[in-house]
């Protein structure tokens, strides 16, 4: 099946720095989706891709759609404390050219930031 | 409300008892889907509904599990003897409709099998 490999699995950085993480998979995905999850909440959307090539910002996130469509890289610029979270990719899984409504997620970045 | 409501927050059982976790979707989304959590994991889909479709159920990890989605809006997931592997948050999402309409979660219900 389709699968989202996500990397690091971990950061440790001080307030203030950028942060990157990214996500690859073997297959191709339409769209892309990163998601911030803090202890004991779900999952809550940051950004959307649509369109390979595609560069998405939402504040002190940027985000981009892999020209190949089967990657996608997500970066926070200037870190502060309440970035501390675990960040998912995900991506609908597809068949045939078409995309179902379930999503496949990547096994998540774990975000530190030391004040 | 405005985002999507699930009870309980937290449910402990002991195992071999069934349990009813319940998801109120945002009010118009056509689309509700259930996922699982384990400790330190990834969300694995189990199950979604659309509309008056068939639901798919390819996610579910055996028969014990089970979902309904009555009126088109309220989901009810029901495991049946609980085992401690069945230990995870079990999150419900919905959308406006299948594709790439984002996912809006719910804060998950907890569900701790002794």
């Amino acid at each position: 099946g389709q699968q989202l490999n996500q990397s690091p699995q971990s950061m440790f950085i001080q307030e203030g720095e950028d942060v990157s993480m990214n996500c690859t998979s073997s297959s191709i995905f339409n769209t892309w989706l990163w998601y911030k999850q803090d202890p004991g909440e779900g999952p809550v959307l940051l950004i959307a891709l649509y369109k390979a090539g595609e560069l998405t910002s939402n504040g002190r996130l940027t985000a981009q759609f892999g020209i190949t469509r089967k990657d996608s890289f997500l970066n926070i610029s200037a870190s502060i404390p309440s970035d501390v979270g675990i960040y998912f990719c995900a991506g609908p899984v597809s068949a045939g050219g078409t995309s179902y409504g379930k999503l496949t997620f990547g096994q998540g970045t774990i975000l530190t930031v030391h004040p | 409300g405005a985002g999507v409501s699930q009870s309980p927050s937290n449910k402990v059982t002991e195992k071999g008892k069934d349990v009813e976790l319940r998801c109120d979707p945002i009010s118009g989304h056509t689309a509700l889907y259930w996922y699982r959590q384990s400790l330190g994991q990834g969300l694995e889909f189990l199950i979604y509904f659309q509309g008056n479709s068939a639901p798919d159920k390819s996610g579910l990890p055996s028969d014990r599990f089970s979902a309904e989605r009555t009126g088109g809006s309220v989901s009810t997931l029901t495991i049946q003897r609980t085992q401690q592997e069945d230990s995870a948050v079990y999150l419900c999402a919905s959308s406006s409709n299948l594709g790439n309409q984002p996912q809006h979660f719910g804060d998950g219900t907890r569900l701790s099998i002794l």
